[in-house]
């Protein structure tokens, strides 16, 4: 059974960078072909999609982070990273690491990590 | 990009009873839009995606239609466990994006 799990720090200052790792178990995150994503959740602006990395290291993400989130991964942990820089109260939310198919296009997300709550405030 | 627009925001109603969520999307998805369901303190759950297509393990009772900007998803007899938000997300324009939720109450 494929299971994902987010940490990370729960309170992050204001400008500084948010970095979260996705440990997968259940299945190599480099057998393809799937992809493996960031999806956050907070009371204000609901469910928001970060972005996807592929399993070869394929990059997608929202025009609206973009400038300011990093995507990788270790295959040899069988870890995915998420790095959002210059955070501000607007980024405090559930981040959510999660398996899907067809890079974004039609993307299916079938598994879910439990989510980590990430609070920024000085 | 793409605003999708559920309705209601919330609703009650009764074990046994038919549902009836709407999500409607700010330009046409073709027939392509998936719904998740989420518990609270869980993540979400893959329902359906292509609009119509049964998650495996999804139960019978819920169902999905629609195409272009008008989608339903439709539970058919209401069960204590489908008290939960439902959430509607397109993955056919360029960002993906998810609808604001519904809340289903049981009475």
């Amino acid at each position: 059974q494929l299971q994902l799990q987010e940490s990370g720090p729960g309170l992050v200052k204001p400008s500084e960078t948010l970095s979260l790792t996705c440990t997968v178990s259940g299945d190599s995150i480099s057998s393809g072909p799937y992809f493996w994503g960031w999806i956050r959740q907070s009371p204000g602006k609901g469910l928001e999609w970060i972005g996807s990395i592929s399993y070869s290291g394929s990059t997608y993400y929202n025009p609206s982070l973009k400038s300011r989130v990093t995507k990788s991964l270790d295959t040899s942990k069988n870890q995915f990273f998420l790095e959002l820089r210059s955070v501000t109260a607007a980024d405090t939310a559930v981040y959510y690491c999660a398996r899907h198919s067809n890079g974004w296009y039609e993307a299916t997300y079938d598994y879910w990590g439990q989510g980590t709550l990430v609070t920024v405030s000085s | 990009d793409i605003q999708m627009t559920q309705s209601p925001s919330s609703v009650s109603a009764s074990v046994g009873d038919r549902v009836t969520i709407t999500c409607r999307a700010s330009q046409t998805m073709a027939s392509w839009l998936a719904w998740y369901q989420q518990k609270p303190g869980k993540a979400p759950t893959l329902l359906i995606y292509a609009a119509s297509t049964l998650q495996s393990g999804v139960p019978s009772r819920f169902s999905g239609s629609g195409s272009g900007t008008d989608f339903t998803l439709t539970i058919s007899s209401l069960q204590p466990e489908d008290s939960a938000f439902y959430y509607c997300h397109q993955a056919r324009s360029f960002p993906p994006t998810f609808g604001q939720g519904t809340r289903l109450e049981i009475k």
